[in-house]
């Protein structure tokens, strides 16, 4: 289940199920979103991004969902495994200009995975 | 390609010394940022950079911060007079021109004591 800790909050799924990370984003003038996947000591590794003009894009065995009316992005892995253990940050840009970025990030949720 | 080269990896330093972290981007990048992150936390915008100029600044403290991308070199984020609160970890990021989406660094994790 989902729970929310000191921090960062947390989700528990068994190896093998579906998960999804869930993000809500401030500004409804954002154009590109994207998911970055945080593994303990090392920096954010991009999964998967959408432009604002797209409500769906599937990868690898994940898939980010748009919905622009409610400002809410999420991250939908399928086939969970143990390796999917990490933080997951929705970013939103906040660049005013083409390619003129300022990605900023949500709080993360830690996934894990049980055996 | 080597990727977002960041170093030190981990820096020590002692409360007023100073803090220079390195980031040297992707090759055929132009773009360069630094982030922040505590434990636990997400990553905070400080700084976004493109060759010799400074295109946002919001994110940094007004005093002891600079950060500067030098036509030849690494950025480079520069701490004055660090104190504990500064200990965090600090990731680099760059892109292309015109190319949404950023690769960061491995960081650099700064511990003040």
């Amino acid at each position: 289940g989902e729970s929310v800790g000191l921090h960062l909050p947390t989700l528990s799924v068994q190896e093998g199920d579906n998960s999804i990370i869930n993000c809500a984003y401030s500004n409804s003038a954002s154009d590109y979103f994207i998911w970055y996947k945080q593994e303990s000591g090392k920096g954010p590794q991009f999964i998967i991004d959408i432009r604002s003009n797209m409500d769906k894009r599937q990868g690898q065995r994940v898939t980010v969902l748009l919905n622009k009316t409610v400002k809410h992005l999420s991250l939908q892995i399928a086939a969970t495994q143990p390796g999917d253990s990490a933080v997951y940050f929705c970013a939103e840009n906040m660049g005013q200009d083409q390619g003129a970025q300022k990605l900023v990030f949500g709080q993360g949720t830690r996934l894990t995975i049980n055996p | 390609n080597a990727g977002v080269m960041q170093n030190p990896r981990h820096l020590v330093r002692r409360r007023g010394q100073e803090a220079r972290l390195r980031c040297s981007p992707m090759k055929g990048h132009s773009h360069v940022y630094w982030y922040r992150q505590l434990p636990e936390e997400g990553l905070k915008f400080m700084v976004y950079l493109q060759k010799e100029n400074i295109i946002d600044e919001s994110g940094m403290p007004k005093e002891r911060f600079s950060a500067e991308f030098p036509k030849e070199g690494p950025s480079i984020l520069r701490i004055q007079q660090v104190v504990r609160g500064d200990s965090a970890a600090y990731f680099c990021a760059s892109s292309q021109a015109g190319i949404y989406g950023y690769t960061f660094g491995s960081g650099t994790r700064l511990t003040v004591v």
